[in-house]
């Protein structure tokens, strides 16, 4: 069973700072899909960034972007110029890509990230 | 679109009632799935339904617990009888097909008291 682990349970940022999320996963697969969601305070579950195993270029959304280490199984989620809007938990979440499991995403336990002004 | 619909948004109840939670996919979406997040477990499934079928729901903690989905734009999770450790907040989300990413509802927050 594959198992995602985030060994940050709490993180703060200065407001317009740089901040970098850990996040590390157990698989013995080679095709699979990697997610980081956000969860504000409205509990409402966004999905922030996706990565597919395949691909060997870090995925980039606007402000985030991921470092994908697929040797290392490591990835971690950086947020540039940090907003007072990104407090919230992160997620990060695993989701096989083929097979019978391919439907489940395996989440960690969050990362609670507090944005100071 | 809409997005996934939940409701109730919050329901507070007293051990041994019986709760339905409901939920709408999106449209088009034929892949269904109802989670539970709590402080000490985090982010579980409970259950994937596919085309309305149930496929998977190892997740289901107990007979207490059941699922429906009577057609493609609507499914229930009921607790019946509810217990204090029944509290969580439960997730609803669709995709297309097992897709690549999930589609979140904003949750229906459980009080058992």
């Amino acid at each position: 069973a594959q198992t995602v682990t985030q060994s940050q349970p709490e993180m703060s940022v200065q407001e317009a700072e740089t901040v970098t999320l850990s996040c590390t996963y157990d698989t013995s697969e080679s095709d699979y899909y990697l997610f980081w969601y956000k969860q504000p305070p409205s509990r409402q579950m966004i999905l922030v960034i996706r990565q597919e195993a395949y691909k060997q270029q870090n995925a980039t959304e606007n402000r985030f972007s991921v470092n994908f280490q697929k040797a290392a199984k490591s990835f971690s989620l950086k947020i540039s110029d940090s907003q007072l809007g990104d407090a919230a938990m992160y997620f990060c979440a695993y989701r096989s890509a083929s097979g019978a499991g391919s439907y489940q995403l395996t989440f960690g336990k969050g990362t609670k990230l507090s944005v100071i002004p | 679109d809409a997005g996934v619909i939940q409701s109730p948004r919050h329901e507070v109840t007293e051990m041994g009632q019986e709760v339905t939670l409901r939920c709408k996919p999106i449209s088009g979406h034929n892949s269904l799935f109802w989670y539970r997040q709590t402080m000490m477990r985090g982010l579980e499934l409970l259950i994937y339904f596919n085309n309305n079928v149930p496929i998977d729901d190892s997740g289901m903690p107990e007979d207490r617990f059941s699922a429906k989905m009577p057609n493609a734009s609507f499914s229930t999770l009921k607790i019946q009888p509810s217990e204090p450790r029944d509290s969580a907040v439960y997730f609803c989300a669709s995709s297309v097909d097992r897709g690549r990413r999930g589609y979140f509802g904003p949750g229906t927050r459980l009080t058992v008291t």
